[in-house]
């Protein structure tokens, strides 16, 4: 089936860089999309690309849907403590069944 | 008003004891989900409803059984629970999957 890596598996920053993360798959998708799960909550969408090399911005986020339709980049700038999560890409494939194929997910650690 | 509503928020019960988890949405979507979320935080599909047929059966045991009696609510019965069925349940409801799910908060399974 389908899988998509998504890496870096954690990674541990201090408060104020700027983060990035990727995800890619050996297929390719239609659509694009990032969540964020906190500890003790379900994921939340974050943003959602539907066109290859699209650049969407949510507030200090931003993601990328790769031209070659087979990866997506996350950027967070400025990163603050609240920004604590996993996040996941998740990757849909039109004319595929009704799912999304999710990435393993990035933890993200901010130090104050 | 919560979207996308699930209980118990915890559940421990002893091996070989029957459960049910009850999800219930009011975004008016047409399609459920039940996923679950293992130790390592990986997303896996078990089923998927559209407005209550059953679409999407991965290879989940026989134990778990789903039933949606109206398309705004997605139950999830699970027999002669095992240790292995430690887990967070998330239910999780869409219009459609390229527009993204929204999830509920998750139900934490602990098998003793």
């Amino acid at each position: 089936g389908q899988q998509l890596n998504q890496s870096p598996q954690s990674m541990f920053i201090q408060e104020g860089e700027d983060v990035s993360m990727n995800c890619t798959s050996s297929s390719i998708f239609n659509t694009w999309l990032w969540y964020k799960q906190e500890p003790g909550e379900g994921p939340v969408l974050l943003i959602a690309l539907y066109k290859a090399g699209e650049l969407t911005s949510n507030g200090r986020l931003t993601a990328q849907f790769g031209i070659t339709r087979k990866d997506s980049f996350l950027n967070i700038s400025a990163s603050i403590p609240s920004d604590v999560g996993i996040y996941f890409c998740a990757g849909h494939s039109q004319g595929g069944s009704e799912k999304l194929v999710f990435g393993k997910g990035t933890k993200l650690t901010v130090n104050p | 008003d919560t979207a996308v509503s699930q209980t118990p928020k915890y559940l421990v019960t002893q091996m070989g004891n029957d459960k049910s988890i009850k999800c219930e949405q009011n975004l008016g979507h047409d399609t459920m989900y039940w996923y679950k979320q293992d130790s390592k935080k990986f997303l896996k599909i078990m089923f998927s409803y559209n407005n209550k047929e059953l679409i999407i059966n991965e290879t989940v045991p026989n134990r778990f059984s789903p039933k949606s009696p109206d398309k705004a609510h997605l139950n999830l019965h699970i027999n002669s629970l095992e240790l292995g069925d430690s887990a967070v349940y998330f239910c999780a409801s869409s219009a459609g999957a390229w527009v993204g799910y929204t999830f509920g908060s998750g139900t934490r399974l602990t098998v003793v």
